[in-house]
């Protein structure tokens, strides 16, 4: 499979605690993206990073991208019991228009 | 204004019957996506609409699988004689042109039960 990896695969904290997910990928990218999901449904687009970029923040979100290393890492800061979701790496492929989707980490972030 | 929008939100059917999941994209959105996400596969890509080019079916796993998108706009992903491992929650989503960097907009899915 081309599926990426995601580590870890759960991760449970409390509130105001950070969150570190990490992505890696074997692949030439173009760009990589995070999202999160709720409850197994609807997927929401947090962040896009692009290939040439390093770091890129929004809000309490930052993501950093290693491609020499061929990995990004999404940092939640001061999380909330609101951020409790599963969050996925995704990356577009150099010439290639899917998204490729990792594991996914299911973050518990307990009051 | 509305976002992608996906229909019925859950299916229940028994196998070897046909089943037929709609889409309905952003309006003004030229690209369509669909994907499906089960425990074991994850996430993964179907099929790609861009404009009036050719889809990419480069994702859809079995001749059982066939989509169609009418005027640009709405999409129906249809499965013949269904199996029980296409139980999944299959997910559409849009963006406005297809470009690397277009945010893609998921809908709510189709949560798909094969008995």
């Amino acid at each position: 499979s081309q599926q990426g990896e995601e580590d870890p695969q759960a991760l449970s904290i409390q509130e105001g605690e950070n969150a570190t997910m990490n992505c890696s990928y074997k692949t030439s990218i173009n760009n990589l993206q995070w999202y999160r999901q709720n409850s197994g449904r609807g997927l929401v687009h947090l962040i896009l990073i692009r290939s040439n970029e390093r770091e890129k923040h929004s809000g309490r979100l930052r993501v950093t991208l290693d491609t020499s290393k061929k990995s990004s890492s999404l940092l939640i800061t001061a999380s909330r019991a609101a951020d409790t979701a599963s969050y996925f790496c995704a990356r577009r492929d150099t010439g290639f228009q899917k998204l490729v989707f990792g594991t996914g980490t299911r973050l518990l972030v307990s009051p | 204004g509305a976002g992608v929008s996906q229909s019925p939100s859950n299916k229940v059917t028994e196998k070897g019957k046909d089943v037929e999941l709609r889409c309905d994209p952003i309006s003004g959105h030229t690209a369509l996506y669909w994907y499906r996400q089960s425990l074991g596969q994850g996430l993964e890509f179907l099929i790609y609409f861009q404009g009036n080019s050719a889809p990419d079916k480069s994702g859809l796993p079995s001749d059982r699988f066939s989509a169609e998108r009418t005027g640009g706009s709405v999409s129906t992903l249809t499965i013949q004689r269904t199996q029980q491992e296409d139980s999944a929650v299959y997910l559409c989503a849009s963006s406005l042109r297809g470009g690397s960097t277009d945010t893609q907009y998921f809908g709510p899915g189709t949560r798909l039960t094969v008995l």
